[in-house]
């Protein structure tokens, strides 16, 4: 079962806008992941943050973990048509495998 | 440093038959990690292993099965096959628990 769930499902943004996809998970957790998934192909791991960090940054990527809220935001500055992908979060826990939410869509219109 | 190997990329299989799907790790990485990636059901871990051994086990029937050899290659099972095992099979490796995980191609297989 999904412990991420991912919002929005799918977004539509211009190119040199920022998007912002959040993730919410349920249970404690040790680290959260994001990642990234073109066209039904492999996952490339973006960033990781740990339960015990607030934010990360990563190029144009910026990560964000509120542990207190259970949730996590992800920002994509100044876009562009090649981030068009699904984007999925990914909980660990102790012991526990890596357990994926549903994804978000991003379009990045040119 | 190569990435994760997943061979073969397709396969095509009818109902009934068996499947064994290959995973070479990043040089270096024991942990491996098997998902299941569907339309209807997303991303569902299968099993991972950490030096031969299953250290943990997902939601499905024992027709799934996996083995990690002494190189940390490892490879995946599906006995008796169902159209509902038309899927994308990723393997990611890693150094260890908590660790960035890192993700093969994926093999797409299809059961007709």
């Amino acid at each position: 079962s999904q412990q991420g769930e991912e919002d929005p499902q799918a977004l539509s943004i211009q190119e040199g806008e920022n998007a912002t996809m959040n993730c919410s998970y349920k249970t404690s957790i040790n680290n959260l992941q994001w990642y990234r998934q073109n066209s039904g192909r492999g996952l490339v791991h973006l960033i990781l943050i740990r339960s015990n960090e607030r934010e990360k940054h990563s190029g144009r990527l910026r990560v964000t973990l509120d542990t207190s809220k259970k949730s996590s935001s992800l920002l994509i500055t100044a876009s562009r048509a090649a981030d068009t992908a699904s984007y999925f979060c990914a909980t660990e826990g102790g012991n526990t495998p890596l357990v994926f939410g549903k994804g978000t869509r991003l379009s990045v219109i040119a | 440093k190569a990435g994760v190997t997943q061979t073969p990329r397709y396969l095509i299989k009818t109902r009934g038959q068996q499947v064994t799907l290959s995973c070479s790790p990043i040089s270096g990485h024991r942990s491996v990690s098997w998902y299941q990636q569907t339309p209807g059901q997303g991303l569902q871990f299968l099993f991972e292993y950490f030096s031969e051994t299953q250290r943990n086990k997902g939601n499905f029937p024992g027709r799934f099965s996996g083995r990690q050899f002494s190189n940390s290659r490892s490879e995946m099972n599906v006995s008796t096959l169902e159209l509902g095992d038309s899927a994308l099979y990723l393997c990611a490796s890693s150094f260890g628990w908590e660790e960035t995980q890192y993700f093969g191609p994926g093999t797409r297989l299809l059961v007709l």
